[in-house]
């Protein structure tokens, strides 16, 4: 299994500008997440998906959109870049639930700088 | 947005001492966890905690859901070089997927 992978790896971007991060998991997870981690800080939760065709936001939506069409792919949309997109934004993935048994599984990374 | 209070946000201790963070919350959460992430990669989960009051451990880590239900703290024993690294806590509810991170604490051990 190649776990989650996440495309590109780096990115600069003008502002206005639209680009898809691309995620991917192969564990047939059912929950997928992006988050974005600004320098030295915590992650915040952009967007999460339980299925296939069901996404819902988190603490940070806006300037964002997302889709789930498969299990397996959760891309996030940023459709008129700024400034303020400029972070590192993962992916991550788990069955269910977080449970005893189960975990989320990050990606490595996007670091995207807006200029 | 929610706020989650995460201290100290850095330490710095000889290798062989104990550490000791917590996070506190305005807001009570279901579900507390505890993450370290190593630079350039994403966070690892070491602990999840479910119940109020619930005591967990991981080899030299223990974690604890605060009876009150917004708060944790997380414990590292007989530190050791590859520990080091930034920790988070994390709270979530329970009738939704969201979650809340606190801003981390970066650990550093002397060997």
């Amino acid at each position: 299994n190649a776990g989650v992978t996440q495309t590109p790896k780096f990115r600069i971007l003008k502002i206005g500008q639209s680009m898809t991060l691309q995620c991917a998991q192969d564990m047939n997870h059912n929950y997928m997440y992006w988050y974005r981690q600004d320098p030295g800080m915590g992650l915040k939760l952009i967007y999460y998906s339980v299925g296939a065709g069901i996404t819902d936001k988190g603490e940070v939506p806006n300037g964002y959109n997302v889709s789930r069409s498969t299990t397996e792919d959760f891309p996030l949309r940023l459709e008129l870049a700024a400034p303020s997109q400029t972070s590192v934004y993962f992916c991550a993935s788990s069955y269910s639930r977080q449970t005893s048994t189960d975990t989320q599984y990050f990606g490595p990374g996007t670091r995207l700088t807006v200029l | 947005g929610q706020q989650l209070n995460q201290s100290p946000q850095s330490m710095f201790i000889q290798e062989g001492e104990d550490v000791s963070m917590n996070c506190t919350s305005s807001s009570i959460f279901n579900t507390w966890l505890w993450y370290k992430q190593d630079p350039g990669e994403g966070p690892v989960l070491l602990i999840a905690l479910y119940k109020a009051g619930e005591l967990t451990s991981n080899g030299r880590l223990t974690a604890q859901f605060g009876i009150t239900r917004k708060d944790s703290f997380l414990n590292i024993s007989a530190s050791i070089p590859s520990d080091v690294g930034i920790y988070f806590c994390a709270g979530q509810w329970v009738n939704n997927n969201d979650m809340r991170f606190g801003a981390g604490t970066r650990l550093t051990v002397k060997p």
